[in-house]
């Protein structure tokens, strides 16, 4: 089945120590978005690609960065992870990004733990 | 800018209850609306969708129509299960790049 893999689904850092989340598609997908969810919140965007175009919200801090070598893979770079980074992380693909009637596909996140 | 405000939770229900879940909007333009929805230790699937006013969304038992006058998009469902219990997140989708905007989500635990 197509779909949008995430590895790891855990993961544990200690502070101030860089750690990458990687996600991958088979969808063949232009869009892959990164969502930060924090406990009992919703999701909020960090970034997107739409192809190998990069946007960032402009409330993402500088510590979080992210890599698009190719189509099907995207990456999320903590550079000096905090305790407030604590989250699941959530990546997300989407055909195109002005099809209204796009919907976009969630991989099962990863949880990062912050030490 | 867009929000998207959902009714205060958690909601507990017994098994084949009726169930209603408000949602309000504030978006400029056409947004298309969402209902996803999130168990244990899940990403988000997405339930349903609405592109355009009067539109109604359904799927596995749930409904929601795009309401533009009220700007609402309530999610319904005649009959609950124990594995509709799940949090539930009604979303926006703008015209910027697809980004969507979320609700704060609603925890549902149906009780047999």
């Amino acid at each position: 089945d197509a779909m949008v893999i995430q590895n790891p689904r855990y993961q544990v850092t200690q502070f101030g120590k860089p750690v990458t989340l990687s996600c991958s598609q088979t969808l063949n997908h232009n869009v892959m978005y990164w969502y930060q969810q924090k406990s009992s919140q919703a999701p909020k965007l960090l970034f997107h690609y739409y192809d190998k175009d990069f946007n960032n919200e402009a409330d993402t801090p500088d510590n979080f960065q992210s890599r698009r070598p190719n189509t099907s893979f995207c990456f999320l770079d903590i550079r000096s992870p905090g305790l407030g980074d604590a989250a699941m992380y959530l990546c997300a693909t989407s055909r195109d990004a002005w099809d209204r009637d796009n919907e976009q596909f969630f991989g099962p996140g990863t949880r990062l733990t912050v030490l | 800018g867009n929000s998207v405000t959902q009714m205060e939770g958690p909601v507990t229900l017994s098994e084949e209850a009726f169930l209603t879940i408000n949602c309000t909007y504030t978006a400029t333009g056409y947004p298309s609306l969402f209902w996803y929805v999130q168990y244990p230790g899940e990403g988000l699937q997405l339930l349903l969708k609405a592109t355009k006013a009067d539109d109604k969304g359904s799927n596995k038992g749930f409904e929601a129509t795009y309401r533009k006058e009220t700007t609402s998009f309530h999610l319904e469902k005649g009959s609950v299960q124990v594995s509709d219990s799940a949090v539930y997140f009604c979303a926006l989708r703008g015209t910027s790049y697809g980004k969507l905007t979320f609700g704060q989500g609603t925890i549902l635990t149906v009780h047999p």
